[in-house]
């Protein structure tokens, strides 16, 4: 089994739609992150969580949420999804004293 | 803004060949400097890091190259073979997450 698991792989929404990612990981590590790849621009930070009770804000925290339900579970939610949020997005894990992420296969999102 | 620039976009180098990314920064906070590949469907996966303190690291035929005075860092890929057609980021962290560079799509040609 993979050590973090995205799901789903891939999916369509409407415009308008309430979608969420899902992400669980088996690294027992405690920080986790979501972050937006997009053809020429790299990955973006959307949210961090370093444990349960903590929830930051990345650079493009717009138009999306998350919610960490245990230590090993961070989701993604996008309210009311918009065609320029189509894009691909990752899930990683890391550690404090260890900065090299773990990152998921991502899924990949298109919004009609 | 962009933390990490990275050049080039795309890079095509013939099997044996050397290949060169490089990639800049400016908050001289950044402390740790990863590099990650990523192939088609797949998520990043860590390459080769190196710190600040450290003006080279090789793995293998990966090099990390760091020039601290003038902010800039770059990817060695000697004896380039066509398993290594991938895109290449850069990234530094800030204490809290990675900020990464914009990708460079490396194809090794036969």
């Amino acid at each position: 089994d993979a050590d973090v698991t995205q799901t789903p792989r891939n999916r369509i929404t409407k415009t308008g739609k309430r979608i969420m990612l899902e992400c669980s990981q088996t690294k027992g590590h405690d920080r986790m992150y979501w972050y937006r790849q997009d053809p020429g621009l790299g990955l973006r930070l959307i949210y961090y969580s370093f444990d349960v009770k903590d929830i930051n804000k990345g650079e493009i925290s717009d138009g999306y949420s998350v919610s960490r339900q245990a230590q090993a579970k961070f989701s993604l939610s996008l309210e009311s999804a918009i065609p320029n949020q189509t894009a691909l997005y990752f899930c990683a894990t890391g550690r404090r004293g260890l900065e090299g992420y773990t990152f998921g296969s991502g899924t990949r999102l298109t919004v009609v | 803004q962009q933390q990490v620039k990275q050049s080039p976009q795309s890079l095509i180098v013939q099997k044996g060949g050397i290949s060169i990314i490089n990639c800049a920064y400016e908050n001289t906070a950044f402390d740790y400097f990863p590099w990650y590949q990523q192939f088609p469907g797949k998520g990043p996966a860590l390459l080769i890091a190196i710190r600040p303190d450290v003006s080279e690291k090789k793995e293998g035929r990966f090099t990390i190259s760091f020039n601290k005075s003038a902010k800039q860092f770059s990817l060695h890929i000697m004896d380039s073979q066509p398993g290594d057609s991938a895109t290449y980021f850069c990234a530094a962290f800030s204490g809290y997450a990675l900020n990464f560079g914009k990708g460079t799509s490396l194809l090794v040609t036969p």
